[in-house]
């Protein structure tokens, strides 16, 4: 079963906005990893947030995490036509055996030139 | 680039056939997990190998079944294919069993007819 939901499920932006991302899950976690996946290809590691951290940047990347709300957000700033691709937000549940991340169904951004 | 790598990368099969994937883990990595995604889905968790061991099992028939190496590489081996089986198939390594970054590999796009 999943236990992330991602919001929305579908976004579309000219290069040069911000793309905003939100993640909501169910059960409390270790941490949460967010994704990026091209058509087709393989999970691209964007970034880990622990569940004691509340904030975390990567390059263009914002990541916020809430646990009281168990919501996560990714902000994507000045974004361009090559980040086009699904994002998944994937959690690490403090009731998983051996590390298992569960995933949303992602969100499909689409960045126009 | 993630260091971990899958064979093969498309392969079609016909519906009760047995099929094997295999995954190179990054190097240092002794935690292999095996996730399976369908299109328009976010990837559910197979089963999780940690030093040889199965470690962790998600919801699916035991005809997916799984290896670990000394290597630390690891196979997939799926018995009697049916049609649902037709998805990608990811396979990811992280460093111990919990807690930390998992990388993807490509995944193994497999078709059953």
């Amino acid at each position: 079963s999943q236990q992330g939901e991602e919001d929305p499920q579908a976004l579309s932006i000219q290069e040069g906005e911000n793309a905003t991302m939100n993640c909501s899950y169910k059960t409390s976690i270790n941490n949460l990893q967010w994704y990026r996946q091209n058509s087709g290809r393989g999970l691209v590691h964007l970034i880990l947030i622990r569940s004691n951290e509340r904030e975390k940047h990567s390059g263009r990347l914002r990541v916020t995490l809430d646990t009281s709300k168990k919501s996560s957000s990714l902000l994507i700033t000045a974004s361009r036509a090559a980040d086009t691709a699904s994002y998944f937000c994937a959690t690490d549940s403090i009731y998983n055996q051996g590390g298992k991340l569960i995933f949303g169904q992602g969100t499909e951004l689409s960045v126009k030139p | 680039e993630t260091g971990v790598t899958q064979s093969p990368t498309h392969l079609i099969k016909t519906r009760g056939q047995q099929v094997t994937l295999r995954c190179s883990s990054q190097s240092g990595h002794n935690t292999v997990s095996w996730y399976q995604q369908a299109l328009g889905q976010g990837p559910q968790f197979i089963f999780q190998y940690y030093r040889e061991e199965e470690n962790g099992r998600g919801n699916f028939p035991p005809r997916f079944s799984g290896l670990q190496f000394p290597n630390y590489s690891s196979e997939l081996n799926v018995n009697a294919l049916e049609l649902d089986d037709s998805a990608l198939y990811l396979c990811a390594s992280s460093q111990e069993n919990s807690g930390n970054t998992i990388y993807f590999g490509e995944g193994s796009w497999l078709t059953v007819v």
